[in-house]
């Protein structure tokens, strides 16, 4: 099946920073990717769509200049969450989605701890 | 707004039991339905998905699930489970008119006991 691979899968960084977080398919074309949350013992909650090309549209109540998506080819997508609070430590994870497939392929998510 | 529902949140079986786990969507035009599967420490996989056709689908390691348009439902059913089936399920829905996007149910957590 297709793969998708995100990187890192763990990061720990100091209130403040910034982390990116990327997101590649690794043997099809993506025309669209999905970022998605998923908070202890909670479902995944979609944050945006980013579509190759153009801008990320972004879920209600999720800060678009604090998650700074970028798909900028078709097998990249990442995600920035700039100035890194507590509050952010979570689980994100990225999807892919190939051309004309309504599947979404999953990439393993990254734990993201904020100190 | 759309939402997916899976009422049992922990289900605990002995090998060889058979398993049943719920799901219910609330929109009501045409729907696309996925189960995926979390094993530990690894990424969410699709399990199978209903699109259009015969209602009752399979998917992989001998799950299947049936979507019943009357009730909302698209339930997860497995006649004999494995201890190897101990992970974290969710089912999901794309609306038809939705694009691309996804909504989850909160997932249920299956512990198999050998």
């Amino acid at each position: 099946g297709a793969v998708v691979s995100q990187h890192p899968s763990r990061v720990i960084c100091k209130s403040g920073t910034s982390v990116k977080i990327e997101c590649r398919s690794l043997d099809f074309q993506a025309t669209t990717m999905f970022w998605y949350r998923q908070f202890p013992k909670k479902s995944l909650m979609l944050m945006a769509t980013s579509n190759e090309g153009s801008k990320a549209t972004y879920e209600q109540g999720v800060e678009k200049d604090k998650f700074l998506i970028n798909h900028a080819s078709l097998t990249l997508s990442t995600l920035t969450v700039t100035s890194a609070h507590p509050e952010d430590s979570s689980f994100y994870i990225c999807s892919a989605r190939p051309f004309r497939e309504y599947i979404q392929y999953f990439g393993a998510g990254t734990r993201l701890s904020v100190l | 707004a759309q939402s997916v529902s899976q009422h049992n949140h922990h289900v605990i079986l002995s090998e060889a039991a058979s398993l049943e786990l719920g799901c219910n969507y609330s929109y009501g035009g045409t729907v696309n339905l996925f189960w995926y599967v979390q094993y530990p420490g690894q990424h969410l996989q699709l399990l199978l998905k209903y699109f259009s056709g015969d209602p009752l689908v399979k998917g992989i390691k001998g799950f299947e699930a049936e979507f019943i348009k009357s009730k909302f439902s698209f339930n997860l059913r497995k006649p004999s489970v494995q201890w190897s089936d101990t992970a974290e399920y969710f089912c999901a829905v794309n609306p038809d008119n939705a694009g691309n996007m996804l909504t989850f149910g909160g997932g249920t957590r299956l512990m198999v006991k050998p």
